[in-house]
């Protein structure tokens, strides 16, 4: 079985300051794909970055940044000098092995305010 | 650019009557996928299309039906709409290739509300 926990239902932070959304994952797949997905009020998912089980290089895109580290299962988001426009709810997923089928956490609502 | 399309972005039916939401796609993925998101909660897979084949999600009830004529299109039918079927419906799409598969991009989704 797999499962994805997103234990932060809800951050609100101050334009400018840094967030970190924590994602811990499950899976006996020795081969899985974890993502970070957006989905703003108007309701769209938006894909942020998907990293594969063998690549545990960190990635840094702009102000975001993902740290996946395999010995504690989890693939943290931070996103450095928040603004307005990061407002959302944010989702963290698994796939593993051969599956189709996403395991999508309960998500994070993160409110940035002005 | 390419990506995926839901129609309608808002969809109003009355209880009982059936109602049929669509996605298309410009990508040329050989998967399409239909998932229900309630309010606050995270998107259910209902089913998916391999190419041409169907795989229902085993707790998907049988008043939701999907079609796919081509590779563009996906259509999601609910037979007899209840009230617990208000939600917002995502369609995904995704180029899988053996045992590589790649990331799901999603439609903007379709708002349904039940009367």
């Amino acid at each position: 079985a797999q499962k994805v926990t997103q234990a932060q239902t809800e951050i609100s932070v101050v334009e400018k300051e840094d967030v970190t959304l924590d994602c811990v994952y499950e899976t006996r797949d020795t081969t899985y794909y974890l993502f970070w997905y957006k989905q703003p009020p108007s309701g769209e998912l938006v894909f942020l970055i998907r990293r594969n089980s063998f690549d545990e290089q960190n990635e840094i895109s702009g102000r975001y940044s993902w740290n996946f580290q395999k010995s504690t299962s989890s693939f943290n988001f931070t996103i450095t000098a928040s603004q307005v426009v990061d407002s959302a709810v944010y989702f963290c997923a698994l796939r593993g092995g051969s599956a189709r089928q996403l395991t999508f956490g309960s998500g994070t609502q993160l409110t940035v305010l002005p | 650019d390419a990506m995926v399309i839901q129609n309608p972005r808002y969809q109003v039916t009355q209880f009982g009557k059936p109602v049929t939401l669509s996605c298309s796609q410009t990508l040329n993925h050989n998967v399409m996928y239909w998932y229900q998101q309630k309010s606050s909660q995270a998107p259910k897979l209902l089913f998916h299309y391999y190419d041409k084949d169907f795989n229902n999600e085993a707790d998907t009830p049988d008043n939701f039906q999907s079609r796919r004529p081509n590779t563009s299109f996906c259509f999601l039918d609910i037979r007899s709409p209840g009230l617990g079927d208000a939600a917002m419906y995502l369609c995904a799409t995704s180029r899988d290739q053996g045992s590589y598969q790649e990331t799901q991009y999603f439609g903007p989704g379709t708002r349904l509300l039940v009367l």
